[in-house]
């Protein structure tokens, strides 16, 4: 069975800072990684995903996330944020068939004027 | 336009009243699933549904039922509704499995908030 940890349920940082959303994952088999967005009221959006191939995936906005194997990882970064970054961000973990989605419990993401 | 919809978004009833929640999704997707969304837990998957008249349950499957009858509806039943199911609710669907090369993602409906009294 797959899981997804997000340790940080809130991160507050001033607009133009560089910030981190961290993400770690367990699983006994091949997995997809994702991060999506969602904005109050609203569903999710995508923001990137690693399926295979290069370990530094790059998605909307300016975001970008790293998958590290050795470490369970794949946290999200932005080297500079924006008021309109505001909202909560879920890491997500499928198994190789894309079936089973498992959901981290989300980080709010709050951009200081 | 692409979409997954659900109805109603608002929904406010009593314990032990059968109630529906529809979803419909325009993009000939063969899968399909629902998830709720509780504060600290993240989003917990119901059931999920492979392509007609397949359903297999998620994590969290109790005091749920789903169909899949048609390829682009796969709604939601509360048989028996209790309070410990007030949350929101998602509706989401994709191209089916990874094999097959179709690596998009899941497009999410815009959610049905659920309060049982």
């Amino acid at each position: 069975a797959q899981s997804v940890t997000q340790l940080d349920s809130q991160v507050p940082v001033f607009e133009e800072a560089p910030v981190e959303l961290r993400c770690n994952y367990s699983s006994s088999v091949s997995v997809y990684l994702f991060w999506y967005v969602q904005y109050p009221n609203q569903g999710l959006q995508l923001l990137l995903k690693y399926l295979s191939g290069s370990t530094l995936v790059k998605g909307i906005n300016g975001f970008e996330a790293e998958f590290n194997k050795s470490q369970t990882s794949f946290h999200l970064r932005k080297p500079s944020v924006h008021i309109s970054d505001t909202a909560e961000y879920f890491c997500a973990v499928s198994d190789n068939y894309g079936q089973n989605f498992v959901f981290g419990p989300g980080t709010r993401l709050s951009v200081l004027p | 336009e692409a979409q997954v919809t659900q109805n109603p978004r608002y929904l406010i009833t009593v314990t032990g009243k059968k109630l529906t929640v529809t979803c419909s999704q325009n993009m000939n997707h063969e899968y399909m699933s629902w998830y709720r969304q509780d504060p600290g837990l993240g989003l917990r998957q119901i059931y999920y549904s492979m392509n007609v008249e397949v359903t297999d349950k998620g994590d969290v499957p109790e005091g749920y039922k789903v169909s899949r009858k048609e390829k682009r509806n796969f709604p939601l039943i509360l048989e028996s509704p209790s309070p410990n199911q007030t949350s929101l609710y998602f509706c989401a669907s994709s191209p089916n499995g990874f094999q097959s090369g179709q690596n998009q993602p899941q497009h999410f409906g815009d959610g049905t908030r659920l309060s049982i009294l």
